[in-house]
Formats: structure tokens, sequence, C-alpha cells
């Protein structure tokens, strides 16, 4: 166990919906990060938050957006959804970034399919 | 930029025997650390072992090893007495030391360990 907690772990929706995952990070981790896993791909990056404020984006569809609240679970919003949005929706989280050792903690993933 | 290439998509091994997967990494920074992450079928990511680019020695946990090259900027892992549960997709990674560096991941390595 990572002590990184997601939800929810499957969900199905339908195109031009929006949906809501979660992220708890583990206790005392102030970094949290957000990687999209699309079929038999490498994990792309989406965006980090470090304490409440956005650190890093990556290809992030103007569509997603993500914040971190003052108790530092994250959540991830996708909306407009098409087919191609369905894939694994992986957050970690990492130790305060003075001193980053570089290693993240992953949750077990959100599995998003769009019908 | 970073960017993390893993040129073998798939491979497979005997049971008990040895193998090596590459990775290469394109970088202009001087201080990082490369990572490998293990992804069993259970879809959770599991760091296997690090590597910090200011050490020489080259890291080792139990039965697994890298060979890192900075030079050359190579960083293979290396299975050694390969078992069941090794059959994994395993991922590079990279990130710069230091507070705020997003972790960068090649797109994986399929390794089927054959009974």
């Amino acid at each position: 166990d990572s002590g990184v907690t997601q939800t929810p772990k499957h969900l199905i929706t339908a195109t031009g919906q929006r949906v809501t995952l979660r992220c708890s990070p583990r206790s005392g981790d102030l970094s949290v990060y957000w990687y999209q896993q699309s079929l038999d791909q490498g994990l792309q990056f989406l965006i980090q938050y470090y304490n409440g404020e956005e650190r890093a984006k990556g290809n992030i569809l103007e569509r997603f957006s993500a914040q971190q609240f003052p108790d530092l679970h994250s959540e991830l919003n996708l909306s407009s959804l098409e087919l191609g949005d369905s894939a694994l929706y992986f957050c970690a989280s990492s130790v305060d970034q003075l001193a980053n050792t570089g290693e993240l903690f992953f949750g077990e993933g959100s599995r998003l399919t769009v019908l | 930029a970073q960017t993390v290439t893993q040129s073998q998509p798939e491979m497979s091994v005997q049971e008990a025997e040895t193998v090596t997967l590459s990775c290469t990494y394109d970088t202009s920074e001087s201080n990082y650390y490369l990572f490998w992450y293990k992804q069993p079928p259970s879809r959770q990511m599991i760091l296997v072992i690090r590597q910090e680019a200011y050490k020489q020695q080259n890291a080792t946990e139990n039965r697994f090893s890298v060979n890192f090259q900075k030079a050359a900027k190579s960083f293979s892992l290396k299975i050694s007495d390969s078992q069941l549960g090794d059959t994994a997709m395993y991922f590079c990674a990279f990130t710069v030391a230091g507070g705020y560096q997003k972790v960068t991941f090649g797109t994986g390595t399929k390794l089927q360990v054959i009974p």
C-alpha cells in the first residue's frame, strides 16, 4: 500500500459528460502529480501541484482542470469527455520538495471508460 | 526538455535467467535521478530501483541492478534469476534533482517471464 488513495477505481460515462477524479496523497506529502495512461501507452504527465499551487503543467487538455485543496487532496476534472479520454488516470505524491528524492508514490489509478 | 526512450516494447525471458532492459535519456542537467518502475497486471506502479546521477556506483536492489553510463546517457536494468512475478511493464523515468521537478517516463517495456 503506497498510502495514496484514488477514487473512484472505475468509472464509465458517456461522451460529453463531466467527471471528477479524487486523490489523497500520502500523509506528509505536499506534491501531487496527475498522469494519464492510455491503453498500452506510457505515462503522460498532466499537471503537478505543490502545497495548493500549480507547479508544472504537461500535456493537459483545456477540457481538463485540476486543483489541490488546503487539506492537500487533489481533484482532476475532465469535461466534454471524448472517446479518446478513456484511460487510466494515476495520481502520485512525493515528499516535501526540499528533500525531494524524485520518488513518486502512486495510487492504484482511476480507470475511466467513455462510451 | 528531458526525454526518456525505451526502445524495446516487449521482451521475454525464461524463468531463472537474466534479462536486461534498455533505457536512454536526454538532458542538459548534471544532477538528476533515474528510476525503474514496475507495473504488474494489477496496474499498481511500484518503484524498483533508483540511481542518483552524482553517484558513480551502480544501484542494486536484490535481484535488480542497473548499468548507469552517464556520459552515454544510458540506464539499463538487469533482472537476475527472473521470477514469474517479474512479469510486468517496466518504465524508465527521469527527474531533475531539486524541487518542483516533474518525473518523465519512457513508453515502457512489457516483460514476460516464461516458466
